[in-house]
């Protein structure tokens, strides 16, 4: 049972467009949503993150928008670079007690062309 | 602040074989995770230590997998024998406890032949 789908393997976008990466998710319980970024050989790296209770959330080149209606989110990048090519996860949590578990989706490699 | 340690990076084992992986938090993260990623899939979550108390458990393959956290800092997870499925990368991870967003270190990759 895949809680958390993340429906392209893969997106190449040219420099400076703008790259879309989206998740969907099936339990209406999750009320944190995150995105992780991973190159080759190294762990995923915490990106940027959203409450439930919130529709957009915006770091830099980074927006994470959430559509609690749609079960849906997405992640904006503005304007992409070749350094933001690496494997993109989504991942939702059940936040708060003692046990934060995050359920992953399967990645979305992302290339950016010079 | 240093990352979170893991070794070894690679292991390469004959099915039946047993093998250990170790991992260091960061200093003074109480939470630590193994996480298991297998090629194509994202990590899936196969224990979470609270200091040096099992929090969640519940997709560990109990019959072949173990993990410990005797000292509530660094932990092992063992694989007792081992299976030609559990070739994979074991992401061990810590945060504070309540924080949001987890640090990761860069994983083990098995090899199971």
């Amino acid at each position: 049972d895949q809680q958390v789908k993340q429906n392209s393997p893969s997106l190449s976008v040219q420099e400076g467009r703008i790259s879309i990466l989206n998740c969907d998710y099936t339990n209406s319980m999750f009320d944190y949503f995150l995105w992780y970024k991973k190159y080759p050989a190294e762990g995923p790296t915490f990106l940027i993150s959203i409450s439930s209770i919130k529709d957009k959330n915006e770091d830099g080149r980074f927006t994470v928008f959430l559509n609690k209606s749609a079960k849906h989110l997405s992640l904006h990048i503005v304007p992409s670079q070749p350094g933001d090519s690496a494997v993109y996860f989504c991942a939702a949590s059940l936040w708060g007690g003692a046990t934060n578990k995050l359920i992953f989706g399967t990645g979305t490699l992302l290339a950016v062309q010079p | 602040e240093a990352g979170v340690a893991q070794s070894p990076r690679y292991k390469i084992i004959e099915k039946r074989q047993s093998v250990a992986f170790w991992c260091n938090p960061i200093s003074g993260h109480a939470t630590l995770y193994w996480y298991q990623q297998i090629l194509g899939q994202g990590p899936k979550l196969l224990i979470q230590f609270q200091n040096n108390g099992v929090v969640d458990d519940s997709q560990l393959p109990k019959d072949r997998f173990s993990a410990e956290r005797l000292k509530g800092v660094d932990s092992t997870l063992k694989i007792q024998p081992a299976k030609l499925e559990d070739s994979a990368v074991y992401l061990c991870a810590s945060s504070k406890g309540s924080d949001y967003g987890y640090t990761f270190g860069s994983g083990t990759r098995l090899t199971v032949v």
